[in-house]
């Protein structure tokens, strides 16, 4: 776990409210990834960054916004979530964007209320 | 539709014995990837498998890939309480960054 790392591991926060998630890996890595894990589904992929550029949006609400400022560091801006936004937020990185391993953090507990 | 499904949602097993989780997808793949999720916590790359590979071994897991039938199962022997987590298939279409994750198999081993 200590390759990937994530801030904050618990998150409550209301509705109005604006935050961030961050992550940063120390593996050197080239591609990074947010998922969204709810009880009872499949983990969602959110966003796929391959050397700093985003590959992959999956459709995500634009109350999710993401930031990837170079290739160790990714952030989750949040705003106006809604109370179904609550889930496990996860973050990971491979060596490149292409389906090799993935490294996960240990992800964000998010609460909205 | 989901392309990784696992098999059984959950399984209980005692300390000692040997646990069996398959997977199956739809569409074709260019690897499948197994991951273990400790309660609340990442998902932890347990092993990798290539559609032109039939069996894979590390440690005590032995994966199997059989792509006439799009599945795959995941064997861990002699299994330990601290085997108790979600696991989880993963595959890999060839096509890009994206990895498909199914929604997973709790495994419960009792000391």
């Amino acid at each position: 776990e200590t390759g990937v790392t994530q801030t904050p591991r618990h998150l409550v926060m209301g509705m109005t409210n604006k935050k961030s998630l961050k992550c940063e890996q120390h593996l050197g890595h080239n591609a990074m990834y947010w998922y969204k894990q709810s009880a009872k589904k499949p983990l969602e992929l959110m966003f796929v960054y391959n050397f700093k550029e985003q590959t992959e949006n999956n459709s995500v609400p634009s109350r999710f916004s993401p930031e990837c400022p170079n290739s160790s560091h990714l952030f989750l801006h949040l705003h106006t979530l809604q109370p179904e936004d609550s889930a496990l937020y996860l973050c990971a990185s491979s060596q490149d964007g292409r389906e090799n391993e993935q490294y996960f953090g240990p992800g964000t507990r998010l609460t909205v209320t | 539709s989901q392309q990784g499904e696992e098999d059984p949602q959950a399984l209980s097993i005692q300390e000692g014995e040997n646990a069996t989780m398959n997977c199956s997808y739809k569409t074709s793949i260019n690897n499948l990837q197994w991951y273990r999720q400790n309660s609340g916590r990442g998902l932890v790359h347990l092993i990798l498998i290539r559609s032109n590979e039939r069996e894979k071994h590390s440690g005590r897991l032995r994966v199997t890939l059989d792509t006439s039938k799009k599945s795959s199962s995941l064997l861990i022997t002699a299994s330990r309480a601290a085997d108790t987590a979600s696991y989880f298939c993963a595959t890999g279409t060839g096509s890009g960054s994206r990895l498909t994750f199914g929604e997973g198999t709790q495994l419960t081993v009792n000391p």
